[in-house]
């Protein structure tokens, strides 16, 4: 069964307006991290925001915000204000827990965002 | 600067052949991770290791093989049983328990 679910096709936005990056997740552990990545056509995976299964608040990096909504098991992701360089694949993805300690992240398919002039 | 450096960039192969991937760590992390990117697709893990000569299999494992003799390093093999080896492999590392993960800027492998 899929664990993170990104269903949006690509993705288009105006610059300096907001957009927001659709992402559901499935896990029956209580405990658990959800995390947002860009990558750019490098190919490098660039972290941008975390979120924790017991934070209370939903977290904010500089333009990122992350709207947690547990019940619904989302975790979209909101650019405010986009920028040109904003033009990447993001990803979103969970931390799972493995055998004791250990854990691994599982990730959506990505979402392809293109930021207009 | 610590970080992760993978090498080579870009590696061609012939088919049959096996390939081994860098990865080398100097930010102390005990978890390092091996993840397989196919186009259009996300990260699907391969391999993990947690402390040094202790690897588990990922949910792809099948073709590849690795080894975590030191800390820092972390190679992937991709056998010549892997079937379907073409695609951008990324190392991460991660502190035990913690929930920062570091990603390397990838190896794009081609078999031709």
């Amino acid at each position: 069964a899929q664990k993170i679910t990104q269903t949006q096709p690509g993705m288009f936005v105006q610059e300096k307006e907001a957009v927001t990056l659709d992402c559901t997740y499935d896990t029956s552990d209580p405990s658990y991290g959800l995390f947002w990545y860009k990558q750019p056509s490098s190919g490098e995976m660039i972290f941008l925001i975390y979120q924790g299964s017991y934070d209370q608040q939903n977290a904010t990096e500089g333009r990122y915000s992350l709207n947690f909504q547990k019940a619904r098991k989302s975790a979209n992701l909101v650019i405010s204000a986009s920028q040109l360089g904003d033009s990447a694949m993001y990803f979103c993805a969970m931390r799972e827990r493995l055998d004791g300690a250990n854990s691994k992240l599982t990730f959506g398919k990505g979402i392809t965002l293109s930021v207009r002039p | 600067d610590g970080g992760i450096t993978q090498s080579p960039k870009y590696l061609f192969r012939k088919e049959g052949q096996n390939v081994t991937l860098s990865c080398e760590q100097n930010l102390n992390h005990d978890a390092m991770y091996w993840y397989r990117q196919d186009p259009g697709q996300g990260l699907r893990l391969i391999y993990y290791s947690q402390i040094v000569n202790d690897f588990q299999k990922g949910d792809i494992a099948e073709g590849y093989s690795v080894s975590r003799e030191k800390k820092e390093s972390f190679p992937l093999t991709v056998t010549s049983a892997q079937k379907n080896p073409t695609a951008f492999y990324l190392c991460a590392s991660s502190i035990w328990g913690s929930h920062g993960y570091t990603f390397g800027s990838g190896t794009r492998l081609t078999v031709v």
